[in-house]
């Protein structure tokens, strides 16, 4: 069953420009990780932020946790078009690594 | 980082036929792996856990007998979709997880079309 919710679905920005995500869960969480997927590829791990944390930044992105408000954000500065991709945040309930994503952004970044 | 191995990318089969999709953790050792089904757009829906050396752990609704999970070594698990039919049609994502790390590896999926 999916745990997250990602908003918006779809975003469509231009070079350069900043892009937001938003992903909202709905049960209490050891930690929270965010996933990209190329289309018709696997997923790769962006970063992990764990209950305890609120934000956490790893090159260009930028992720923050809100635990009361059961809610992250992945913020992606100076986009690039070569970030074009699906973007997951995915909820690690029980620390045993059973994963349970949410439905994904589908982030176009324009030349 | 750890490397995760899903093979074949694409297969077509006929309906009725049966389709073994293989995932192997390349540079470490996985005694579980996750196998995930995923449609056009649309997130990943857990199917089945994998457990070396014990029978697979279904999430509900997904038939066991349909979808057959074999974890034989501590580098491979194969999923077998036993008498395919259209509505099988999808993408099939195998991942595992990293070694005390908390994130997972995931395989680069493979495509199924069931004619």
């Amino acid at each position: 069953s999916q745990q997250g919710e990602e908003d918006p679905q779809a975003l469509s920005i231009q070079e350069g420009e900043n892009a937001t995500m938003n992903c909202s869960y709905k049960t209490s969480i050891n930690n929270l990780q965010w996933y990209r997927q190329n289309s018709g590829r696997g997923l790769v791990h962006l970063i992990l932020i764990r209950s305890n944390e609120r934000e956490k930044h790893s090159g260009r992105l930028r992720v923050t946790l809100d635990t009361s408000k059961k809610s992250s954000s992945l913020l992606i500065t100076a986009s690039r078009a070569a970030d074009t991709a699906s973007y997951f945040c995915a909820t690690d309930l029980y620390n045993n690594n059973d994963m349970r994503f949410g439905a994904g952004t589908r982030l176009t970044v324009k030349p | 980082g750890a490397v995760v191995s899903q093979h074949p990318s694409r297969v077509i089969c006929k309906s009725g036929t049966s389709v073994k999709i293989e995932c192997r953790s390349l540079d470490f050792q996985a005694t579980t792996m996750f196998w995930y089904r995923q449609f056009p757009k649309q997130s990943l829906m857990l199917m089945a856990t994998s457990n070396e050396g014990s029978k697979a752990t279904y999430e509900q609704g997904v038939e066991k007998d349909k979808f057959l999970i074999n974890h034989a070594s501590l580098t491979l698990s194969t999923l077998t979709v036993t008498s395919a039919h259209p509505e099988d049609s999808s993408f099939y994502i195998c991942s595992a997880p990293g070694q005390g790390t908390g994130e997972l590896f995931f395989g680069e999926g493979s495509r199924l079309t069931v004619l």
